[in-house]
């Protein structure tokens, strides 16, 4: 069974402060990692997806990385507005359509 | 942009109702999906379509039916509700899946569902 695991449950920081959030995963065949944020109250929002290990990939004050068991999303000097939940997920190697099977998320807060 | 609408943000029913969730999306995706998010759960698979009138089972469909006679509409189904399927509902959609290039499903606002 796919699994993933998100740490830490919830992070403050503030304004400014450079940090890491984790996704560890256990999954047969990877086939994606894809990272989301999602406000109160809204549907999730994509931002990354990562395919092999060594990847990265960067949105603004976000960077992605990727290796065989786990990811982190970097958050270089934050801003309030950065305050999210951020989701990680998985595709098996099951094919075509399939869903993802996501974590529980870190709940960021970025205080100013 | 991608759009994809929920007919209900907020919806109150009562134990025993049948319950219908429509989703709509815009952009001719063939694939479809239903997940359930829940506080210390996350989001979870109901169900998914990859074509009109097809459906899978995802993680949790138990409770559940789907129905999909347009491309554009999923629908969601609790025929008979109960007050353990009181959630977040959110609905999802995603072209028709090409290798390994392109996965990003486009989310609804989410439908806060509450059964008494």
């Amino acid at each position: 069974e796919d699994q993933v695991t998100q740490s830490p449950e919830a992070l403050r920081l503030q304004e400014g402060e450079s940090s890491s959030l984790n996704c560890s995963y256990t999954v047969s065949g990877l086939r994606g990692l894809f990272w989301y944020r999602q406000d109160p109250g809204k549907g999730p929002e994509f931002l990354f997806t990562l395919y092999s290990a060594g990847e990265e990939k960067e949105k603004e004050r976000l960077k992605a990385t990727l290796t065989k068991k786990e990811s982190f999303l970097h958050i270089t000097a934050p801003k309030p507005e950065d305050s999210a939940t951020y989701l990680c997920a998985v595709r098996n190697g099951r094919g075509g359509a399939d869903g993802l099977t996501f974590g529980k998320g870190t709940h960021l807060i970025i205080q100013p | 942009d991608v759009k994809v609408t929920q007919s209900s943000r907020y919806l109150v029913k009562r134990t025993g109702e049948k319950v219908f969730l429509e989703c709509v999306q815009d952009m001719d995706h063939e694939n479809m999906f239903w997940y359930r998010q829940d506080p210390g759960l996350g989001l979870r698979l109901i169900y998914f379509s990859y074509d009109v009138k097809m459906k899978e089972k995802g993680d949790i469909p138990e409770g559940y039916s789907v129905s999909r006679e347009k491309k554009e509409r999923f629908s969601l189904i609790l025929e008979s509700a109960s007050t353990n399927q009181t959630s977040m509902y959110l609905c999802a959609s995603l072209p028709r899946v090409a290798g390994a290039t392109s996965y990003e499903q486009y989310f609804g606002p989410g439908t806060r569902l509450t059964v008494t």
